[in-house]
């Protein structure tokens, strides 16, 4: 089984306006960490933004914010006032504590649009 | 620039040709880690080190593929006798084994492009 399932392979959205890019994730670990990155054209992997499996509040970096819902294995990404900078590749990945590898999904291509 | 860095950026060799990719991790990171990205699909998981030992080895890392971190500080990835299929990007990333949460992200090189005609 995908231990990373991300179901929407490309996302436009209007600048400056919000958008969700989904991810849900599949562990049996009770601890666990989860990411996202984003990727631009030039191929580097950027980090945006950590969750953990134990914390007790979404995450937030700038932007940025994590919508973790436990119960569903869930753990989107909110961007809001969304940029043309925005545009990019998007992956959610997660590490297991009894594991050393990060596992990716295979991204959301996100186009802003002016 | 005290990111990850990764040498050469891009590389294009003739099948059959040995090639080797090099890596150096942010200074302080004693972590170590190759993925590889093919277009269309996320990283993959290739093998790990800590310090100079290396730890952990994804079964997509055949016989032809070799890593080494000698002194626990740059690494190197070979490929012997490519293959077409070994087209992909090969990225390098570190982090430090520390508490959470500082020691929980990987921080990634800007990856080598390897293409085999």
């Amino acid at each position: 089984a995908q231990k990373i399932t991300q179901t929407q392979p490309g996302m436009f959205v209007q600048e400056k306006e919000a958008v969700t890019l989904d991810c849900t994730y599949d562990t049996s670990d009770p601890s666990y960490g989860l990411f996202w990155y984003k990727q631009p054209s030039s191929g580097e992997m950027i980090f945006l933004i950590y969750q953990g499996s134990y914390d007790q509040q979404n995450a937030t970096e700038g932007r940025y914010s994590l919508n973790f819902q436990k119960a569903r294995k869930s753990a989107n990404l909110v961007i809001s006032a969304s940029q043309l900078g925005d545009s990019a590749m998007y992956f959610c990945a997660m590490r297991e504590t009894t594991g050393n590898q990060f596992y990716f999904g295979t991204g959301t291509s996100l186009t802003v649009i002016p | 620039d005290t990111g990850v860095s990764q040498d050469p950026r891009h590389k294009i060799t003739k099948r059959g040709q040995n090639v080797t990719f090099r890596c150096d991790p942010i200074s302080e990171h004693n972590r170590l880690y190759w993925y590889r990205q093919t277009l269309g699909q996320g990283p993959e998981f290739l093998t790990y080190f800590q310090n100079e030992a290396q730890l952990e080895k994804s079964r997509l890392l055949s016989d032809r593929f070799s890593a080494e971190r000698p002194k626990g500080s740059f690494s190197t990835l070979e490929i012997q006798r490519t293959e077409q299929g070994d087209s992909a990007m090969y990225l390098c990333a570190s982090s430090l084994l520390a508490a959470p949460p500082s020691g929980n992200t990987i921080y990634f090189g800007e990856g080598s492009w390897l293409t085999v005609v």
